[in-house]
């Protein structure tokens, strides 16, 4: 069973740019979640998609979006990157009625 | 909107000792789940223990064990015969249930655990 895994590890962008980072589920799930960490703190709920649709939505402005594929693999898009937006972000696959299991992340750097 | 809170920043524990993690919560909901998670320096978040609040017995995980104060809103993690391995940022969290957008987590601020050889 191959577990939660995230795209690319660590990237640096510019304020102003855009970035898709990528999440591939585990075998048989069917939801993904996305998470903010910034440094220090708890993960901060983004958004939520379950079979390609959006599912439910945390306190992140529009700029934030995501996209579910056919094979439940996700993608989040950031649009003009503001310095806040550093922080790790991590993607969670679940079945439904179980827990989540989580990516080892992506460390976003925004200068 | 529920709220987590963990107060302590940082604990400390000699190997081979018992170390308890404090977490409140406040929620007007009756019904939900309470979970504990890992997130070593390997980034990657991993559960610990899991608790139903309709449930009165307290979740137990092999060394892992939890004090849940459904009254009290307290839900505690105990590390008995603690191991270097266990030395990891520590999260509690709050879920609603597993339905849709209620099975969003939210997490405190997490505790700083270091496991002294």
């Amino acid at each position: 069973e191959t577990g939660v895994t995230q795209s690319p590890t660590h990237l640096i962008k510019t304020r102003g740019q855009q970035v898709t980072l990528r999440c591939s589920s585990q075998s048989g799930h069917n939801t993904v979640s996305w998470y903010q960490q910034a440094l220090g703190q708890g993960p901060q709920f983004i958004f939520q998609y379950y079979r390609e649709e959006e599912n439910g939505r945390g306190n992140f402005p529009p700029r934030f979006s995501g996209l579910q594929f056919p094979n439940y693999s996700s993608e989040l898009n950031v649009n003009a990157l503001e310095l806040d937006d550093s922080a790790l972000y991590l993607c969670a696959s679940s079945s439904t009625g179980n827990e989540q299991y989580f990516g080892p992340g992506t460390r976003l750097t925004v200068t | 909107a529920q709220t987590v809170t963990q107060s302590q920043p940082e604990m400390s524990v000699q190997e081979a000792e018992t170390v308890t993690l404090s977490c409140t919560y406040d929620t007007s909901e009756s019904n939900y789940y309470l979970f504990w998670y890992k997130q070593p320096p390997s980034r990657q978040m991993i559960l610990v223990i899991r608790q139903e609040a309709y449930k009165q017995q307290n979740a137990t995980e092999n060394r892992f064990s939890v004090n849940f104060q459904k009254a009290a809103k307290s839900f505690s993690l105990k590390i008995s015969d603690s191991q270097l391995g266990d030395t990891a940022m520590y999260f509690c969290a709050f879920m609603k249930d597993f339905t849709g957008a209620n099975s969003k987590l939210t997490f405190g601020k997490g505790i700083t655990l270091s496991v002294r050889p």
